[in-house]
């Protein structure tokens, strides 16, 4: 089944200790993204990637990084959370970026305390 | 600056009336657009897109957009609302001149009742 894998679906953790929130697709997608969704603000991306070892910001890079080491793979870390980054995320992702429609991953709801 | 807007926060339909979903668009040049819905605790799923051609763009699940320039709007419609399509409703925007960045609009939760 085509799809993209975010892990883990909920977390909750406390200011400053890094995290990982992991994302991949089997669709062969060159295209991948991070967006995070807060109430009033709707999604708002975070990073985007064209392809393997090209990676790019969006509105809110702010406290987060991105890596693209290989195609079906792209993690978000969060080198030193705060409670501001207190969010839903979602990964998704789509065949070139352009004018695709994306996938989106089930989400990840993150709670820094 | 690219932008779009949706002016309503919520949407209150009866079932088997027609129901509209409002989005407005600012972009440099000419625009991607596209609708996704957002059931509760799941991830967004595509509805429609409009990239070139035919004003009237149909989707999924009986749903219809129709792109006016002249308006710089992409509303979405159906003709007659189901109490299943009850969700949370994202116009997005890409300008064509930019390669990764889709803008999203802060939504509308249209709620249909029986």
């Amino acid at each position: 089944e085509a799809q993209v894998t975010q892990n883990p679906r909920y977390l909750i953790t406390v200011t400053g200790k890094k995290l990982t929130v992991t994302c991949s697709q089997n669709m062969n997608h060159e295209y991948m993204s991070w967006y995070r969704q807060d109430p009033g603000l709707g999604l708002r991306q975070i990073y985007y990637s064209m392809n393997v070892e090209v990676t790019d910001k969006g509105d809110v890079p702010e406290g987060y990084k991105v890596s693209r080491k290989e195609k079906r793979n792209f993690p978000l870390i969060l080198e030193s959370p705060s409670p501001n980054q207190t969010s839903l995320y979602f990964c998704a992702s789509s065949l070139y970026g352009y004018n695709e429609k994306l996938f989106f991953g089930s989400g990840t709801q993150l709670s820094v305390l | 600056a690219q932008s779009v807007a949706q002016p309503e926060d919520q949407v209150n339909v009866a079932e088997g009336n027609p129901l509209t979903v409002k989005c407005t668009y600012s972009v440099s040049g000419n625009p991607y657009l596209f609708w996704y819905v957002q059931y509760p605790n799941r991830g967004l799923q595509f509805l429609l897109k409009y990239i070139t051609g035919d004003n009237l763009v149909k989707g999924s699940y009986g749903f219809e957009a129709e792109f006016n320039k002249s308006q710089t709007s992409f509303h979405l419609k159906k003709p007659s609302a189901l109490v299943s399509d009850s969700a949370l409703y994202f116009c997005a925007v890409r300008d064509r001149g930019s390669q990764g960045n889709l803008i999203f609009g802060k939504g509308t939760k249209l709620s249909v009742k029986p």
